[in-house]
């Protein structure tokens, strides 16, 4: 079956310092891919939605400038979070959709972030 | 604009005991809905999804969903739970094939035994 592999799965990192998570379809294409964000006992926030060569569509209220997410093959989207600071730490999760038309998002397995 | 209700946030139950998870949408256009599984710490797994056919669809772990279009629900369903189904499970709905997933807020299934 479709596979996404998230890494990293955890992270701690300093106040103002940029992280990377990066997300890769392993045996599927995927021009389009989502990142979520989940507070604890919360649902999933869509804040961005990633295509391959092209811009990504942010969500209102999503701040481009901090969330920076490129797509630049068709099996890998990479979220950094820009300057983080501890209102950052939040699991954020990550999801394919196959190009094959299968009707399906596959999800990573989430990267848990610590801002310190 | 589409969205998705979870009636109960959390649903206790005993072991082998039956179980029904209740979701409803709300879009004014055709949906492919699908139910999600969550262990702490963890992404989310597919359990099953409709697209169109059969209402009755069934998925991993002996679940089942039933799709009414006239009640607009999607209510997942398993005759018999084990410990294991403890986690959160997530209904969502999208549009059309690649759309943006809405989810509803989740409901916690405790198997207790």
């Amino acid at each position: 079956g479709a596979v996404v592999s998230q890494h990293p799965s955890r992270v701690i990192c300093k106040s103002g310092t940029s992280v990377k998570i990066e997300c890769r379809s392993l045996d599927f294409q995927a021009t389009t891919m989502f990142w979520y964000r989940q507070f604890p006992k919360q649902s999933l926030m869509l804040m961005a939605t990633s295509n391959e060569g092209s811009k990504a569509t942010y969500e209102q209220g999503v701040e481009k400038d901090k969330f920076l997410i490129n797509h630049a093959s068709l099996t890998l989207s990479t979220l950094t979070v820009t300057s983080a600071h501890p209102e950052d730490s939040s699991f954020y999760i990550c999801s394919a959709r196959d190009d094959r038309g299968l009707g399906g998002y596959t999800f990573g397995s989430g990267t848990r972030l610590t801002v310190v | 604009a589409q969205s998705v209700t979870q009636l109960d946030s959390q649903v206790p139950v005993f072991e082998e005991a039956p179980v029904e998870l209740r979701c409803n949408y709300s879009s004014s256009v055709s949906v492919y809905l699908f139910w999600y599984v969550q262990y702490p710490n963890q992404g989310l797994q597919l359990l099953l999804k409709y697209l169109s056919g059969s209402t009755l669809v069934k998925g991993i772990n002996g679940f089942e969903a039933e799709f009414n279009k006239s009640q607009t629900s999607f209510h997942l369903r398993k005759p018999s739970v084990h410990i294991s189904d403890t986690a959160e499970y997530f209904c969502a709905v999208s549009e059309s094939s690649g759309s943006r997933l809405t989810f509803g807020e989740g409901t916690q299934l405790t198997v207790n035994p």
